[in-house]
């Protein structure tokens, strides 16, 4: 079954430094997201992109974070200079076109010390 | 815009007993809901979707749901818990036209199930 797989699983960085989370969406999907889930608390929208580019951002994305398609197959999550505050699980997401749910990939959890 | 409030962040039921986990939403438009299970150190997995179909809805591990539009409810249901029902349970509200929706999620509820 397909399925989005994501990497690394746990990223350990120092506060100021740049991360690239990596995903892997499922192969004929259109629709890519990233979420973040801080521990103990919800599962928050960072921002969607189709079509190559953002279709949608919330508050928290902001010029820290970019998204990119690089290649046909992969969907990464830039953050240039860390904070502390940045640590939490990072979730990729994909759908399809006429497809309503969204599979989300295992995550990366991110610690910025 | 849209929201979700699950009701009570843990719910404690014994094995072999009702499961009920409450999930109200806000939204201006038609919604799309669905329930998405995560279980320790793992991603988010769906359970059941509602997307103006049936307002009853099956889902996967004997899970159902129904869409209460007046109550502007979607809870979560199962006949009989098992051991390996214990999880977090998340209720996620679409915000868009369907494809390109944001999810909005409620806090999670926590599911212990005692033997």
């Amino acid at each position: 079954e397909p399925e989005v797989t994501q990497t690394p699983s746990h990223q350990v960085t120092q506060m100021g430094q740049e991360v690239i989370l990596r995903c892997v969406p499922i192969s004929n999907h259109l629709y890519f997201y990233w979420y973040r889930q801080i521990l103990g608390q919800k599962v928050e929208f960072l921002v969607s992109f189709y079509n190559n580019e953002i279709s949608e951002k919330s508050e928290i994305f902001d010029d820290q974070f970019s998204v990119e398609r690089p290649d046909g197959s992969n969907f990464t999550l830039k953050i240039r200079s860390t904070k502390l505050e940045d640590s939490a699980m990072y979730f990729c997401a994909s759908n399809g076109w006429g497809g309503h749910e969204q599979f989300f990939g295992p995550g990366t959890r991110l610690t910025v010390l | 815009a849209q929201s979700v409030t699950q009701l009570g962040s843990h719910v404690s039921v014994s094995e072999g007993a009702l499961v009920l986990l409450r999930c109200n939403y806000s939204s201006s438009v038609p919604p799309y809901l669905f329930w998405y299970v995560q279980y320790p150190n793992q991603g988010l997995q769906l359970l059941l979707k509602y997307t103006s179909a049936a307002t009853l809805v099956k889902g996967i591990n004997g899970f159902e749901a129904e869409f209460k539009k007046s109550e502007t409810s979607f809870h979560l249901t199962k006949p009989s818990a098992h051991m390996s029902d214990a999880a977090e349970y998340f209720c996620a509200v679409s915000a868009g036209s369907g494809n390109t929706g944001k999810l909005i999620f409620g806090q999670g509820t926590t599911l212990q199930v005692k033997p």
